[in-house]
């Protein structure tokens, strides 16, 4: 079973559209991490957020946020006002205290259009 | 100050021939990790380093990976004898811890023909 789940493997949106990007992974960890990571056309990858699972407070990063929902097992990430320089691919990731494991997302990749 | 540093950025080369590519972490952070990512397959963890330790090679795909950290500075990733199968983008990156956030490297796009 996939630990992190991108289901939409593709999105395409109009420029200012607001877009949610869904990831829900699965653990028995009590205690792990949640990132997201964007990698642009020109293919590196830059890190945006990082959650710990005792902080299920939502976050707030200018267009960017994040909620985290412990009881779906979920942490979606919302650009509000896309623009066309947040197409990109963007990966959903798991980190595991007690297993040592570190899992990413098949990613899912944006398309903004002006 | 400098992110994590990969060459060479692009590699091509015929299959059977060695590929070795380099990484240089960015300065404190004990843990250095390569990946893998093909459009099949997606981002792929190959192995982990702890203070130049290897802990987890159990993405290596087959004895012709082998990777090294002789220092904490400098960490190489050997293909021998390189396929084409093998052709990918190989990424590195390294955090301060095994939970911390990895910060990741440019990336060496391979092509083994």
């Amino acid at each position: 079973a996939q630990k992190v789940t991108q289901a939409q493997t593709e999105i395409s949106v109009v420029e200012k559209e607001d877009v949610t990007l869904d990831c829900v992974y699965e653990t028995r960890d009590t205690t792990y991490y949640l990132f997201w990571y964007k990698q642009p056309p020109s293919g590196e990858l830059v890190f945006l957020i990082r959650r710990n699972s005792f902080d299920e407070q939502n976050e707030i990063s200018g267009r960017y946020s994040w909620n985290f929902q412990k009881s779906t097992s979920s942490f979606n990430f919302t650009i509000t006002a896309s623009q066309v320089v947040d197409s990109a691919v963007y990966f959903c990731a798991l980190s595991e205290v007690d297993f040592n494991k570190f899992y990413f997302g098949s990613g899912t990749k944006l398309n903004v259009k002006p | 100050d400098a992110g994590v540093i990969q060459s060479p950025r692009h590699e091509v080369t015929e299959m059977g021939q060695e590929v070795t590519l380099r990484c240089k972490p960015i300065s404190g952070h004990d843990y250095l990790f390569w990946y893998r990512q093909t459009m099949m397959r997606g981002l792929e963890l190959l192995i982990y380093f702890n203070n130049n330790v290897p802990i987890d090679d159990s993405g290596m795909p087959e004895d012709r990976f082998s990777a090294k950290m002789p220092n904490a500075s400098f960490s190489t990733l050997k293909i021998q004898p390189s396929e084409p199968r093998d052709s990918a983008v190989y990424f590195c990156a390294s955090s301060t811890g095994g939970q911390e956030t990895q910060y990741f490297g440019p990336g060496t796009r391979l092509l083994v023909l």
